[in-house]
């Protein structure tokens, strides 16, 4: 079955610098969104995407954060300058429509120092 | 952001009985809602979904029951099996759009014990 698949799994940083996750949609799906989970919290929504351009975005998703679809096969999340509250799983999520359930990647852990 | 609640935040059934997971929400506006079975180190995987014109959608062992005057909603898996063991999360959307803005409760960690 496709999946959506995200890398790297792990990835650590200085507060302060600028971090990219990366995300490998499944290839026929047109949705595509990022998700966070700080421990112990709910997992919250970040942002959907759609037609290259930004569908929704929740008040987490301020100026320091962007999202590319850089080709026809990535889509990534960018945070300009890390803070240590941005620690959290990061999930890439995509669906095939508007009305369609979202299939989650594996996630990639973020640690902020 | 209390949305959608789950406040079990624990479940433990023995193999083949009934498992009842349970979901409130206060967002009058949400008209779809999914059901999510989360493993460590893996993301959510869709189990089922159900719209909120209908009260009952079934797959397989897993049946979800809404009911929209209560603001509630159970996923029951019958037999439960110890491979259920996970965290369960609902999870809700507004405007019949399970894409935009899912707002997630905060799980049932389900055990399974053979």
């Amino acid at each position: 079955e496709p999946e959506v698949t995200q890398t790297p799994s792990h990835q650590v940083t200085q507060m302060g610098q600028e971090v990219i996750l990366r995300c490998v949609p499944i290839s026929n799906h047109l949705y595509f969104y990022w998700y966070r989970q700080i421990l112990g919290q709910k997992v919250e929504f970040l942002v959907s995407f759609y037609n290259n351009e930004i569908s929704e975005k929740s008040e987490i998703f301020d100026d320091q954060f962007s999202v590319e679809r850089p080709d026809g096969s990535n889509f990534t999340l960018k945070i300009r300058s890390t803070k240590l509250e941005d620690s959290a799983m990061y999930f890439c999520a995509s669906s095939l429509g508007v009305v369609s359930p979202l299939h989650f990647g594996n996630g990639t852990r973020l640690t902020v120092t | 952001d209390q949305q959608v609640k789950q406040n079990s935040p624990s479940l433990s059934v023995q193999e083949g009985r009934i498992s009842i997971l349970n979901c409130d929400y206060t967002n009058s506006m949400f008209d779809y809602f999914l059901w999510y079975k989360k493993y460590p180190a893996e993301g959510p995987t869709f189990l089922i979904s159900i719209s909120s014109i209908k009260d009952k959608n079934e797959d397989g062992r897993f049946t979800v029951f809404l009911n929209k005057s209560a603001k509630h909603l159970s996923l029951h898996i019958v037999p439960s099996q110890p491979g259920d063991s996970a965290v369960y999360f609902c999870a809700a959307s507004g405007r019949g759009n399970a894409g935009n803005m899912l707002t997630f409760g905060g799980g049932t960690r389900l055990m399974v014990k053979p």
